[in-house]
């Protein structure tokens, strides 16, 4: 069966610092994978999605980046964080048509 | 450019009892997909039920069931014979079909509370 891990669950990280938060999916091939932001009490905003190895679509201009090294390996990051990047991120996988994405638990980042 | 919308940010409801949770959408295609997802207070997002827009026939799944009206856009969900655990906030969700790359819109979310 498909699962995903996404790590770490909590961080609590200065301003200014670097960020890096990883998420793979287990069972699967070739997944599409996404990164969603979700502010205290609001919805989710798609930031990044990726097709393939290498291919990044960035859905907001932002203070972040991401990466996807590996097949089933997708990275959010940062060089210097900011107070706005604050909030519950969630990395989610999808493999096609008629399908809906299935998410990691999420990481709460705290940035003080 | 597709948009969810829901107008309850918050609604109550008696142990046992029913309760419905409005969503409408903005979108100019004819096919696609809809989801409600549920995110308890562990923050985990746990599918509810879907629908296809292609089919007449509103899915339910168990004590959920949906009422998806093509014409007016929208696509209200009614959780029947409520429990403590359905305590969450409920997400509704867009997804287009065509050029699918399984980007899901959601709308800002309900919080549900269900009481003993």
């Amino acid at each position: 069966s498909q699962t995903i891990h996404q790590w770490p669950a909590t961080l609590v990280q200065p301003v200014g610092s670097p960020l890096s938060l990883e998420c793979t999916v287990e069972g699967t091939s070739n997944p599409n994978l996404y990164w969603y932001r979700q502010a205290a009490g609001r919805g989710l905003q798609l930031l990044f999605y990726s097709v393939g190895i290498g291919q990044i679509s960035s859905e907001v201009p932002q203070n972040l980046s991401a990466s996807r090294p590996q097949d089933r390996q997708f990275i959010l990051s940062s060089k210097k964080l900011l107070l706005s990047d604050s909030g519950f991120y969630l990395c989610a996988w999808w493999t096609g048509y008629n399908s809906p994405l299935h998410f990691g638990n999420g990481t709460r980042l705290t940035v003080t | 450019a597709q948009t969810v919308t829901q107008s309850q940010p918050e609604m109550s409801v008696q142990e046992a009892e029913t309760v419905t949770l409005s969503c409408t959408y903005d979108t100019s295609e004819n096919n696609y997909y809809l989801f409600w997802y549920k995110q308890p207070p562990s923050r985990q997002m746990i599918l509810v039920i879907r629908q296809e827009a292609y089919k007449q026939q509103n899915a339910t799944e168990n004590r959920f069931s949906v009422n998806f009206q093509k014409a007016a856009k929208s696509f209200s969900l009614k959780i029947s014979d409520s429990q403590l655990g359905d305590t969450a906030m409920y997400f509704c969700a867009f997804m287009k079909e065509t050029g699918n790359t399984g980007k899901l819109i959601f709308g800002q979310g309900t919080t549900l509370q269900v009481k003993p």
